[in-house]
């Protein structure tokens, strides 16, 4: 079974340009989550769809990052503009059940560099 | 103070030793709770998930104690390919993970 898949795995834009990732989750997760680690800061947590809904939001640190999900299977996280704080590995995750009990299978990161 | 603590260490052991980490968590209303394994430059993999006291897989033991909000584990029989970085997980709100910032453990010939 193939698991959660990211592109680009590296990305060096500059500050002001647009970003795009892209999350390929498990098949059949219809929940997916997006964490972010910054330079020597612990994973935390940006966002969770259920399907194509967000059900929770309360990470994303400002509105230059819009996650979608359209038709809930991928999804995408753009930053726009990009800043510098904005560098580091994006990490997306799914699961197949939600609630305090779901186990989060993660992707092997979108590690962005704005220089 | 952090929502979910670890000693960082790093962890210098010997093949064939026990090893054992712990962590603490704040907030008392966690419900579940996970240990996961990074390797350098990877992604998070789930090693072991812990809902009731505790869980035992092999050389792996992760217990829980609710009452000093602290999970644990151990890791006997260690092998040169356990080197990584441990982190202690807690899901608080139902599909937030908090991660703890990790526990690195080498393990040495």
């Amino acid at each position: 079974e193939a698991g959660v898949t990211q592109f680009p795995s590296h990305s060096v834009i500059e500050k002001g340009q647009t970003v795009t990732l892209r999350c390929d989750p498990i098949s059949g997760h219809d929940n997916l989550y997006w964490y972010r680690r910054v330079m020597g800061k612990e994973i935390k947590f940006l966002l969770h769809f259920v399907k194509e809904s967000k059900q929770d939001e309360s990470g994303m640190p400002n509105n230059r990052f819009l996650a979608e999900r359209t038709g809930g299977t991928y999804s995408t996280l753009k930053v726009q503009p990009a800043e510098l704080e904005d560098s580091g590995v994006y990490f997306c995750a799914s699961s197949l059940t939600s609630g305090i009990y779901n186990e989060q299978f993660f992707g092997p990161g979108t590690r962005l560099t704005v220089l | 103070r952090k929502e979910v603590e670890q000693d960082p260490g790093p962890f210098n052991v010997p093949e064939g030793a026990t090893v054992a980490f712990n962590c603490t968590y704040s907030n008392s209303a966690s419900q579940s709770f996970f240990w996961y394994r990074q390797d350098c430059r990877k992604e998070p993999k789930l090693l072991m998930s812990v809902y009731s006291s505790g869980n035992e897989d092999g050389r792996f033991t992760a217990q829980l104690n609710r009452a000093s909000q602290y999970i644990s584990l151990l890791i006997r029989d260690s092998k040169l390919s356990d080197s990584a970085t441990y982190l202690c997980v807690v899901n608080k709100y139902g599909n937030k993970l908090v991660f703890g910032a990790g526990t690195i453990l080498r393990v040495k010939s």
